[in-house]
């Protein structure tokens, strides 16, 4: 167990709807980020945020959007959900920003678009 | 940005034997490389990483090797066992400050027993 935990673990919705997801990191990491891993493919990172403020952008469609509270749990919305959109969501965390700091993941939330 | 390329996308070798999986890197910058393991239906976690002023790190069975001049890196797993099979990411560290990583494709590594 890693210390990062992500709710819901499994999520089952149609094309068109909008769905959040959360993230809660290691007690005491500052960091978060949020990676999509389709079917057969590597891990793509999408958005980073550091002490609730976003810190770097990957390749995150504009339908998704992130933000990071206060108490340092981050949420990932997806909105007009495509079939394209299935796929797992890892979140993960790290104590700070920048190289060398290990990135521990979360077990993931299963987004099914039917 | 960094594109980080990764084969084989499956290997498979007799419980006993080596296995060397390759990555290469675009950006100079980058200069941190860690190597995750996801086993079937579990999350990535950090095996070894190594750090571009470093060649070559070893960590028991296995070791990774980074050229730096050629911008590519590798993880060599020695005398495999049935539990080594999982998928296997490499990633680069960009150097903006920020900790994301660039994530290749995956191997899937299955160790014949």
């Amino acid at each position: 167990d890693s210390g990062v935990t992500q709710t819901p673990k499994h999520l089952i919705t149609a094309t068109g709807q909008r769905v959040t997801l959360r993230c809660s990191p290691r007690s005491g990491d500052l960091s978060v980020y949020w990676y999509q891993q389709s079917l057969d493919q590597g891990l793509q990172f999408l958005i980073q945020y550091y002490n609730g403020e976003e810190r770097a952008k990957g390749n995150i469609l504009e339908r998704f959007s992130a933000q990071q509270f206060p108490d340092l749990h981050s949420e990932l919305n997806l909105s007009s959900l495509e079939l394209g959109d299935s796929a797992l969501y890892f979140c993960a965390s790290s104590v700070e920003t920048g190289p060398y700091n290990e990135q521990f993941f979360g077990p993931g939330t299963r987004l099914t678009v039917l | 940005g960094e594109n980080v390329e990764q084969h084989p996308s499956t290997l498979s070798v007799q419980e006993g034997d080596s296995a060397v999986i390759k990555c290469t890197y675009s950006d100079s910058a980058s200069n941190y490389f860690p190597w995750y393991k996801q086993e079937l239906g579990k999350r990535p976690q950090l095996i070894i990483d190594i750090r571009s002023n470093v060649g070559e790190k070893k960590d028991q069975r296995i070791a990774v090797t980074l050229n730096k001049t050629a911008k590519h890196f590798s993880l060599h797993i020695t005398e495999t066992q049935p539990e080594d099979s999982a998928v296997y990411f490499c990633a680069a560290g960009d150097q903006t400050g920020a900790n994301n990583l660039f994530f290749g494709t995956g191997t899937r590594l299955t160790v014949i027993p």
